[in-house]
């Protein structure tokens, strides 16, 4: 089964600054896809991005990047000029094909301070 | 609607009572998934739908939760003789599972209390 951890309950950050939250995950797949989805308050899930795990190239939308480590298991996501409206959960997820079930782990409180 | 809906927002029910929880999922997706989020945890899976495949039931977990999903659109997660413990959020997603196209879009979530 695969198993996805985050280990950091809750981060804080200063408006404008950079911050790097981590993922890592466990699996004996060598094709999957993993995900950030944000969660404000209203409780709706948001993709941020996502990340197909054959591709090398680390993916980027905008103020959001991945560090993508295929080899370490590793899945860090890093937001640069960190904005008010960045406030939410964060989750990292992972899927396989064919399994289409997506395994969350248990989520980051990103506090943005102004 | 343009996104995955589901009612009721919030739901409070005495325990041992029947709840039915409903989602109308994006028109088209044929993926469909149901998830709990207690309070301040992560997303558990409950059970997936793709089409006419039998549901992945794996998540459920007791016998009191059922979930169904008429003609391949609207789905009801039911859960029978309520109990404290099912307080949290359900949340449903739905996805068109084309080809690469994997990303799942979530509704705002059915807050569940049982008092």
């Amino acid at each position: 089964a695969q198993t996805v951890t985050q280990s950091q309950p809750e981060m804080s950050v200063q408006e404008a600054e950079t911050v790097t939250l981590s993922c890592t995950y466990d699996t004996s797949e060598n094709n999957y896809y993993l995900f950030w989805y944000k969660q404000p308050p209203s409780r709706q899930m948001i993709l941020v991005i996502r990340q197909e795990a054959y591709k090398q190239q680390n993916a980027t939308e905008n103020r959001f990047s991945v560090n993508f480590q295929k080899a370490a298991k590793s899945f860090s996501l890093k937001i640069s000029d960190s904005q008010l409206g960045d406030t939410a959960m964060y989750f990292c997820a992972f899927m396989k094909p064919l399994n289409e079930k997506l395994t969350f782990g248990t989520g980051t409180r990103l506090t943005i301070i102004p | 609607g343009a996104g995955v809906s589901q009612s009721p927002s919030n739901k409070v029910t005495e325990k041992g009572k029947d709840v039915e929880l409903r989602c109308d999922p994006i028109s088209g997706h044929t993926a469909l998934y149901w998830y709990r989020q207690s309070l301040g945890q992560g997303l558990e899976f409950l059970i997936y739908f793709q089409g006419n495949s039998a549901p992945d039931k794996s998540g459920l977990p007791s016998d009191r939760f059922s979930a169904e999903r008429t003609g391949g659109s609207v789905s009801t997660l039911t859960i029978q003789r309520t109990q404290q413990e099912d307080s949290a959020v359900y949340l449903c997603a739905s996805s068109p599972r084309q080809g690469r196209d994997t990303e799942a879009f979530f509704g705002q979530g059915t807050r569940l209390t049982v008092v």
